[in-house]
Order: C-alpha cells, then sequence, then structure tokens
C-alpha cells in the first residue's frame, strides 16, 4: 500500500519567508509525528499527533514553529519568518494508535529538504 | 534524560566481511528500541524494533540483538547493497509521547 508522502521534496526559501510543509499519513494512522534531520545529526523530535490533537510539543524549536492536523490526516508544519539555521531535512513519520503493550512502529516519509538562503 | 550514542560514526567492510555496529542507550524505562536505514536522499526505512533483554531479530542478512544497556546489528556477509546509514532509536516511559530519540548513527560502506 501507499506509504507516507510529503511535499514538496525540495523547498527553497528566502530568509524571512514563510513556508508550509505537508505530511500525508499512511491511510488509518491515527499517530503522526515531525522529526527534523540536520547535517551531521541525529533525528530530532518536533512534535507528536494523536488524532488532531498534539499530547507532545516539546521539541518545536520556537514559536516560529507551528503545526497542525485536520480530519486524523493530514498534517502541515508551519516555518514563520524562516532562518538559515532552519535548513534541514523535516521528516514525518506515523503510527498506528499505541495499544497495550505494542508500540507501534513508526514509518517514514521521504522528508522535505528545506533550504533557506 | 534519554539519550541514544551509535559506534563506530563510519565503517568500511569489504564485501564478504562481518561486522557489528553497537547503539548504547539510556532511557528511563525501555519501551523499545529500533533500527532503521537511511539511504541518502531517503527517508529512514524500518528494519527492526526489539522490546526486552535478550530479544533478537533477524533479516537476510542482519541479526539485531538487545541487552539491557545496548543494541548490536550484526552485519554477516556484507554486500555492496547493504551500504547506508543505520540508525538507532529508542522509545521510553513517561509523557504522553511515543516519541523516538535517535543515535547519530553508522555510515557503513560495503566495497565489492
Amino acid at each position: 500500500g501507499a506509504g507516507v508522502s510529503q511535499s514538496p521534496s525540495n523547498k527553497v526559501t528566502e530568509k524571512g519567508k514563510d513556508v508550509e510543509l505537508r505530511c500525508d499519513p499512511i491511510s488509518g494512522h491515527t499517530a503522526l509525528y515531525w522529526y527534523r534531520q540536520s547535517l551531521g545529526q541525529g533525528l530530532e523530535f518536533l512534535i507528536y499527533f494523536q488524532g488532531n490533537s498534539a499530547p507532545d510539543k516539546s521539541g518545536l524549536p520556537s514559536d516560529r514553529f507551528s503545526a497542525e492536523r485536520t480530519g486524523g490526516s493530514v498534517s502541515t508544519l508551519t516555518i514563520q519568518r524562516t532562518q538559515q539555521e532552519d535548513s534541514a531535512v523535516y521528516l514525518c513519520a506515523s503510527s498506528l494508535e499505541y495499544s497495550g503493550r505494542v508500540f507501534e512502529t513508526q514509518y517514514f516519509g521521504p522528508g522535505t529538504r528545506l533550504l533557506v538562503l | 534524560e534519554d539519550q541514544v550514542t551509535q559506534s563506530p560514526e563510519a565503517l568500511r567492510l569489504q564485501e564478504g566481511e562481518s561486522s557489528s555496529l553497537n547503539c548504547s542507550y539510556t532511557v528511563s524505562g525501555l519501551r523499545g528500541l529500533f533500527w532503521y536505514r537511511q539511504d541518502p536522499g531517503k527517508g529512514p526505512e524500518f528494519l527492526f524494533t526489539l522490546y526486552s533483554a535478550g530479544e533478537e531479530k533477524e533479516k537476510e542478512r542482519l541479526k539485531a540483538t538487545l541487552t539491557k544497556k545496548e543494541s548490536f546489528l550484526h552485519i554477516t556477509a556484507p554486500k555492496p547493497e547493504d551500504s547506508a546509514t543505520y540508525l538507532c532509536a529508542v522509545q521510553g516511559y513517561g509523557g504522553a509521547t511515543n516519541k523516538l530519540i535517535f543515535g547519530t548513527g553508522t555510515l557503513l560502506a560495503v566495497q565489492p
């Protein structure tokens, strides 16, 4: 079946502009995650959605970052007033709802490569 | 604070030369340890989940093992197509989150 999809695959923007990154999770997956991968660094957690609510936003680096999820499906990560340090690969993952002792595997999309000039 | 350290940072093997990658972790209650493979320009691809010490899982030339402090990814008779970055991540208890804490990965190059 279809995996996690993200768009755009690449985004080049100028410092100070706003950008929106989109994630389409695997059909039926109720949990959705955003991570960021900077050059030479590991994947860094940003935000977790269960359905349309976000119980954990602890990884968002500043108030310029926000995310929403509608209809329990598509999610958008918005970065306002972009800075050069925001340049990174933004990865989205989805998983089935946590149930009992089975901690569902997170499946990743291909990522959006953001370059802020 | 939950933490994951992977070693070595990079590893070069000849085709057929078996080796192991290490993932050391500290976590306040391990819910699961995950191994992913990441090819250049792509998102991480799931390989294994391990839940408790002593558990082992295998897939083709790969075998993952888990102790209370670390996990190993053993690669037997690797082929050039096994070249990739291998990522380890842990999921711990605590809070209303299922987030993964990742290491920085091991870049594996298998020479023909």
